[in-house]
């Protein structure tokens, strides 16, 4: 069966440093996402990426936040100079226009 | 209340028992998901129920959808200790044009052995 892959499954960043979190989403997707857990509350929806440009993104999305889709594969995410509570679980996910599928996630701690 | 309101937040029950969650949300869905997430883990998913379905199996999990009250119930019967987990429902949001999920706060399931 098809899946969203994650990589790296943790990273460890300190303050003030740029991270990029790398998703492949499934190869007939159309619709790319990013979602952020912090430790004990529930999945936020962040970002949603269509046709090579941003479709809708969430007030956690502020300017430390970009999105690119490199390449016909790769879906990243860049927080530029992390803060703390930038510590989460990041969840990719892709759809061909309506399920998501779902990556095993990230877990950003920046320290 | 935001769209994806579960109860309760936590529930213990003893191994064998039946548990129940809810979910409700309050705009129109096409699907409604459920998905089970380990401590610090990711997403599992469970069962996934359309707006035009009243009720689905799968195993030991029982999901109901009343597109009328906009809710769901998630019930696992037979409970064991590696049902211990958090439940979150999640429903598209089709109004918005990109599919986006939206996550109820979850319900944080123990089931003593």
């Amino acid at each position: 069966e098809p899946e969203v892959t994650q990589t790296p499954s943790h990273q460890v960043t300190q303050m003030g440093q740029e991270v990029i979190l790398r998703c492949v989403p499934i190869s007939n997707h159309l619709y790319f996402y990013w979602y952020r857990q912090i430790l004990g509350q529930k999945v936020e929806f962040l970002v949603s990426f269509y046709n090579n440009e941003i479709s809708e993104k969430s007030e956690i999305f502020d300017d430390q936040f970009s999105v690119e889709r490199p390449d016909g594969s790769n879906f990243t995410l860049k927080i530029r100079s992390t803060k703390l509570e930038d510590s989460a679980m990041y969840f990719c996910a892709s759809s061909f226009g309506g399920l998501n599928t779902f990556g095993s996630g990230t877990r950003l701690t920046v320290v | 209340s935001q769209q994806g309101e579960e109860d309760p937040q936590a529930l213990s029950i003893q191994e064998g028992e039946n548990a129940t969650m809810n979910c409700s949300y309050k705009t129109s869905i096409n699907n409604l998901q459920w998905y089970r997430q380990n401590s610090g883990r990711g997403l599992v998913h469970l069962i996934l129920i359309r707006s035009n379905e009243r009720e689905k199996h799968s195993g030991r999990l029982r999901v109901t959808l009343d597109t009328s009250k906009k809710s769901s119930s998630l019930l696992i019967t037979a409970s064991r200790a590696a049902d211990t987990a958090s439940y979150f429902c999640a429903t598209d949001a089709p109004t918005s044009g990109t599919y986006k999920y939206i996550f109820g706060t979850g319900t944080r399931l123990k089931v003593l052995a």
